[in-house]
């Protein structure tokens, strides 16, 4: 399979505690993104990277986030100090630079801080 | 920024067409409209993307009229695994390769026997 894929698919975590998912994206892609998705709403913007550099990060995220793509392959998001607020779907999508539009997804992390 | 409107929520029956339509005012000149497909506990799918006109692949059609200030998504026959949530979106209007998607709500469509 050639796909985005993601690790871990589930994780429980305390509150307080940090916390770490890895996306592998689709090799011969250059983008990479992550979003965070709550039910009932559409997918929120965190980050993205072309190749290595982190272009872009929402305001909306907290310093408690921190995202790295160090190689330009696969990435990894850092949540610190973990809140019940934190709980949610998080995605990664892959594209590449010319087709930024078309991005495809992995089957993304389920957080839940208790 | 554009924004799209889609209805929140749509019914149909197994073997209909469905039309969903999606508003988008201000979609700036170089933005294409993309639409997903979305299945509980999954990541989004693309479906199809589309500029002006009509674009049709294996799963969907596109229509786009001249002013492309919406876009109607049409699903042939329907079963019930379209049942899923589908995004309409457009570029945030940012400059060269520095833009971004914006996702809506969505439209979750329901397909009953």
């Amino acid at each position: 399979d050639t796909g985005v894929s993601q690790n871990p698919r589930h994780k429980i975590t305390k509150r307080g505690q940090n916390v770490t998912f890895r996306c592998d994206p689709i090799s011969e892609h250059n983008r990479l993104y992550w979003y965070r998705q709550t039910l009932g709403q559409g997918p929120e913007f965190l980050t993205y990277f072309q190749n290595e550099a982190q272009l872009e990060k929402s305001r909306l995220l907290s310093d408690r986030f921190s995202a790295e793509r160090p190689k330009g392959s696969f990435s990894t998001l850092e949540i610190q100090r973990t809140e019940q607020g934190d709980s949610a779907m998080y995605l990664c999508a892959s594209s590449s630079r010319d087709r930024q539009e078309t991005q495809y997804f992995g089957p993304g992390t389920r957080l839940l801080v208790l | 920024l554009a924004k799209t409107t889609q209805p929140i929520s749509m019914d149909s029956y197994e073997g209909q067409e469905v039309n969903i339509t999606c508003s988008h005012n201000n979609i700036a000149t170089n933005d294409y409209i993309t639409w997903y497909q979305q299945f509980p506990s999954q990541g989004p799918r693309f479906i199809i993307q589309g500029y002006k006109t009509k674009v049709t692949n294996e799963v969907a059609s596109l229509f786009i009229p001249a002013d492309r200030k919406s876009s109607t998504l049409s699903l042939p026959r329907v079963s019930l695994s379209d049942t899923a949530v589908y995004y309409c979106l457009v570029g945030d209007g940012g400059a060269g390769n520095n833009r971004k998607l914006i996702w809506g709500l969505g439209t979750s469509l329901a397909v009953n026997p």
